[in-house]
């Protein structure tokens, strides 16, 4: 049963247009969601989040949105760097116990020069 | 270097064989995490530690696996009686008690098992 699902396995763009990562979610207990990116041989590393009483956040180049009632959540990269280039995990974060978080299989997102 | 740190980073090993892995967190992180990652999936929750106390358990986490962290700082993973379905990248994470906001959570490099 999985409650994260990235649909997308891959993506490619063109440098310098928007990237848009997707993620759907089917708990409604998460409190957060986060994107992790990874680079082949490194461990996942933190991008950005969003709390579940948010709509949106930006940090620069990145900006999530999150749409409850859809439980959808999507990734904005713009403008996309070569750089970016790597596998883009969705995960949520379980409230309470643990807190641990919960992944997407990941979009491998490839930015064109 | 203040990350999560974890030893080996690869390990190859004959089916039937037992492994250990170590990790060692961000210091004073007293929340510890593992995941296992297997090819074209993301991580998958393992087990989770706060302090030295193991809190939660994952039913992935068959009886051939055990984890510890004895002093409430490293922690280590035993596999025994390897499998190939072991085969995977198992990671570490760590968090603070407090100040994690979202629970964002750093993770370390990983280690790279293969079972032959």
């Amino acid at each position: 049963d999985q409650q994260v699902k990235q649909n997308s396995p891959s993506l490619s763009v063109q440098e310098g247009r928007i990237s848009i990562l997707n993620c759907d979610y089917t708990n409604s207990m998460f409190d957060y969601f986060l994107w992790y990116k990874k680079y082949p041989a490194e461990g996942p590393t933190f991008l950005i989040s969003i709390s579940s009483i948010k709509d949106k956040n930006e940090d620069g180049r990145f900006t999530v949105f999150l749409n409850k009632s859809a439980k959808h959540l999507s990734l904005h990269i713009v403008p996309s760097q070569p750089g970016d280039s790597a596998v883009y995990f969705c995960a949520a974060h379980v409230q309470g116990g643990s807190e641990k978080l919960v992944f997407g299989k990941g979009t491998k997102l490839t930015v064109n020069p | 270097d203040t990350g999560v740190s974890q030893d080996p980073r690869h390990k190859i090993t004959k089916r039937g064989q037992n492994v250990t892995f170590r990790c060692d967190p961000i210091s004073e992180h007293n929340r510890l995490y593992w995941y296992r990652q297997t090819l074209g999936q993301g991580p998958e929750f393992l087990t989770y530690f706060q302090n030295e106390a193991q809190l939660e358990k994952s039913r992935l986490l068959s009886d051939r696996f055990s984890a510890e962290r004895p002093k409430g700082s490293f922690s280590t993973l035993e596999i025994q009686r390897t499998e190939q379905g072991d085969s995977a990248m198992y990671l570490c994470a760590s968090l603070p008690t407090t100040g994690s906001l979202g629970g964002t959570q750093y993770f370390g490099p990983g280690t790279r098992l293969l079972v032959l």
